[in-house]
């Protein structure tokens, strides 16, 4: 069974860091590219950012180029996402989602962790 | 960048009612075209993808239509259990997400 379990969100001021980790489970992770996927507080979904299987390929929104970074260790059967000058925006679940293989759709979802940015 | 739009944004349906959802895209995303079901404080679930290709484990009642621009979920009869909000996301280039369709119970 697929498992993706995300960690690292909480309380951070405008202007902070933050790194999300996704510890994934049941597949064979470094085979499947892997997303962040955000949801502000009664809003819709937003993709972010994805990473090929073997991290040599990134994507991003343009609304986080520059300031967020997505990376993988396949040896840890983790994916991150290192969020920079964090502003009040921001603040959302942030979901990491597997690619089904082919890609082209999120076929897994973790159940996200909430990201708040205030001060 | 590729928009997507769905309508209606929100509807009220009964217990086996059959139900439409459309989605269309700013441009021509071939069958790139995922459908989505998320309900409230929960991650969504993959339905459809590639237009018109039921996700295993997704009941037939489920069903995807379309390509280029236009596309549609239609939901058979619709169960307790359906009570959701649909998105559609197009794969063409990148991903994006449509604003979302809210169903809930007349």
């Amino acid at each position: 069974e697929v498992q993706l379990l995300e960690s690292g969100g909480g309380l951070v001021q405008p202007g902070g860091s933050l790194r999300l980790s996704c510890a994934a489970s049941g597949f064979t992770f470094s085979s499947y590219a892997m997303d962040w996927v955000r949801q502000a507080p009664g809003k819709g979904l937003e993709w972010l950012s994805g990473i090929s299987g073997s991290g040599g390929s990134i994507v991003n929104a343009d609304s986080v180029k520059g300031r967020f970074t997505i990376s993988r260790d396949n040896s840890r059967n983790t994916l991150y996402l290192q969020m920079n000058t964090l502003r009040a925006e921001d603040t959302a679940v942030y979901y990491c989602a597997k690619e089904r293989g082919g890609g082209n759709s999120f076929s897994d979802w973790g159940q996200g962790t909430l990201v708040t940015v205030s001060s | 960048d590729i928009q997507m739009t769905q309508s209606p944004s929100s509807l009220s349906a009964s217990v086996g009612d059959r139900v439409t959802i459309t989605c269309r895209a700013s441009q021509s995303i071939s069958s790139y075209l995922n459908w989505y079901q998320q309900k409230p404080g929960k991650a969504p679930k993959l339905l459809i993808y590639a237009a018109s290709s039921l996700q295993s484990g997704v009941p037939s009642r489920f069903s995807g239509s379309g390509s280029g621009t236009d596309f549609t979920l239609t939901i058979s009869s619709l169960q307790p259990e359906d009570f959701a909000t649909y998105y559609c996301q197009q794969s063409w280039l990148l991903f994006t997400f449509g604003p979302g369709t809210k169903v809930d119970i007349k």
